[in-house]
């Protein structure tokens, strides 16, 4: 079966501009997380999607946003890109009930993004 | 709000030896715990976690871990180290309710050296 699958796996911006970021979960995975990374930092939790719906929100800045489609996969968008949004995104997904433990967390392997 | 400390950012074992990654988190209600482990370029896989019941729990790959209430830990062990175990691992806790909100430690790195 697949995993968790992101694209694309890296991808250079320049300051300002928007980037857009592309997640499919785990076949039968309603929910859908989404984690930053910065280099030599445990991941950070941006966003949590559960049926097509916003369920939890980190401490981040407007410029974040994110939606989940139809078919459970999910999309993080970054509007005026800064340096200090260079990062690995990593997005997660879970099986079971919205807020249910017993379903671990299915990371994928990250889009390693670049602001210059 | 939960919090994670990892206190070693990087530690060196020799193939064979033992290994114990230290975790200390902080929540105020019975934590749901979580190691981590990240190979370079890769996502999170996830090692064992804790919910309730038996302090000492397995997880895959040989590692186990316990959680000691009284000290607010959730230290990593294994017995004999292989190779292949050098990653970055990671000590995350949950809160009740939010499952796919995991507050993570900085990380450590283990080297293992032949």
């Amino acid at each position: 079966d697949a995993g968790v699958t992101q694209s694309p796996t890296h991808l250079i911006k320049t300051r300002g501009q928007h980037v857009t970021l592309r997640c499919s979960p785990i076949s039968g995975h309603k929910s859908v997380s989404w984690y930053q990374q910065v280099l030599g930092q445990g991941p950070q939790f941006i966003f949590q999607y559960y049926e097509k719906e916003e369920r939890g929100r980190g401490n981040f800045p407007d410029r974040f946003s994110a939606r989940q489609f139809p078919n459970y996969s999910s999309e993080l968008n970054v509007n005026a890109l800064l340096l200090g949004d260079s990062a690995l995104y990593l997005c997660a997904s879970r099986g079971g009930a919205r807020n249910s433990y017993n379903s671990p967390l299915h990371f994928g392997n990250g889009t390693r993004l670049t602001v210059t | 709000a939960q919090s994670v400390t990892q206190p070693d950012i990087h530690i060196t074992v020799s193939e064979g030896a033992s290994l114990e990654l230290r975790c200390n988190y902080s929540y105020g209600a019975t934590p749901y715990l979580f190691w981590y482990v990240q190979s370079p370029g890769q996502g999170l896989q996830l090692l064992l976690k804790y919910f309730s019941g038996d302090t000492l729990v397995q997880g895959n790959k040989g590692f186990e871990a316990e959680f000691k209430r009284s000290q607010s830990s959730f230290n990593l062990r294994k017995p004999s180290v292989h190779w292949s175990d050098a990653a970055e691992y990671f000590c995350a806790v949950g809160a009740s309710g939010t499952a796919s909100k995991l507050t993570f430690g900085t990380g450590t790195r283990l080297q293992v050296t032949l």
